[in-house]
């Protein structure tokens, strides 16, 4: 049962564009949403979060937007640089502490001059 | 500050051989988390624990899989006997408290041939 779905498995666009990541999710239980961003051989590491009673969390790029009645959830990266190609995940949380994270497949966005 | 440091970075075992790998999370960090991503698939729980008590291990599958954080501190995740299936990355992750932010290491890679 996979519960948090990433149904792009590879993105590719021009430096300069937007980058728009997109997620979905079923578990209606679940009220805090994160991007987690990952190089080739090196660990995940956190991007940008979303509680649920927000419908959008914006940090420098990167904007994170929720919808909760169509459970999804995008991440928008404008502009985009090569240095953001990388796998990207979303991740849920039913808690706000962000404990027991449920993952995505990941997104693979290539970012080409 | 110093990171999740793991090691080691990559083994190949055969099957039905065991293996541990090791965590050092980062200081001060209380929460430990090991988390298994199979290639082509999302980081997946496998433990939590909150200093040296166990949070969550309802997605470790206990007749191979065994994990302990003595001290507090240091974490070892072991299989005996390995599977094929386990081929993945072990992926380990602290956090301050069960915060979102949690910073994962580099991870294992482990090949079970």
């Amino acid at each position: 049962d996979q519960q948090v779905k990433q149904n792009s498995p590879s993105l590719s666009v021009q430096e300069g564009r937007i980058s728009i990541l997109n997620c979905d999710y079923t578990n209606s239980m679940f009220d805090y949403f994160l991007w987690y961003k990952k190089y080739p051989a090196e660990g995940p590491t956190f991007l940008i979060s979303i509680s649920s009673i927000k419908d959008k969390n914006e940090d420098g790029r990167f904007t994170v937007f929720l919808n909760k009645s169509a459970k999804h959830l995008s991440l928008h990266i404008v502009p985009s640089q090569p240095g953001d190609s990388a796998v990207y995940f979303c991740a849920a949380s039913a808690d706000t502490s962000g404990s027991r994270l449920t993952f995505g497949e990941g997104t693979q966005l290539t970012v080409n001059p | 500050e110093a990171g999740v440091a793991q090691s080691p970075r990559y083994k190949i075992i055969e099957k039905r051989q065991s293996v541990a790998f090791w965590c050092n999370p980062i200081s001060g960090h209380a929460t430990l988390y090991w988390y298994q991503q199979i290639l082509g698939q999302g980081p997946k729980l496998l433990i939590q624990f909150q200093n040296n008590g166990v949070v969550d291990d309802s997605q470790l599958p206990k007749d191979r899989f065994s994990a302990e954080r003595l001290k507090g501190v240091d974490s070892t995740l072991k299989i005996q006997p390995a599977k094929l299936e386990d081929s993945a990355v072990y992926l380990c992750a602290s956090s301050l408290a069960t915060d979102y932010g949690y910073t994962f290491g580099s991870g294992t890679r482990l090949t079970v041939v």
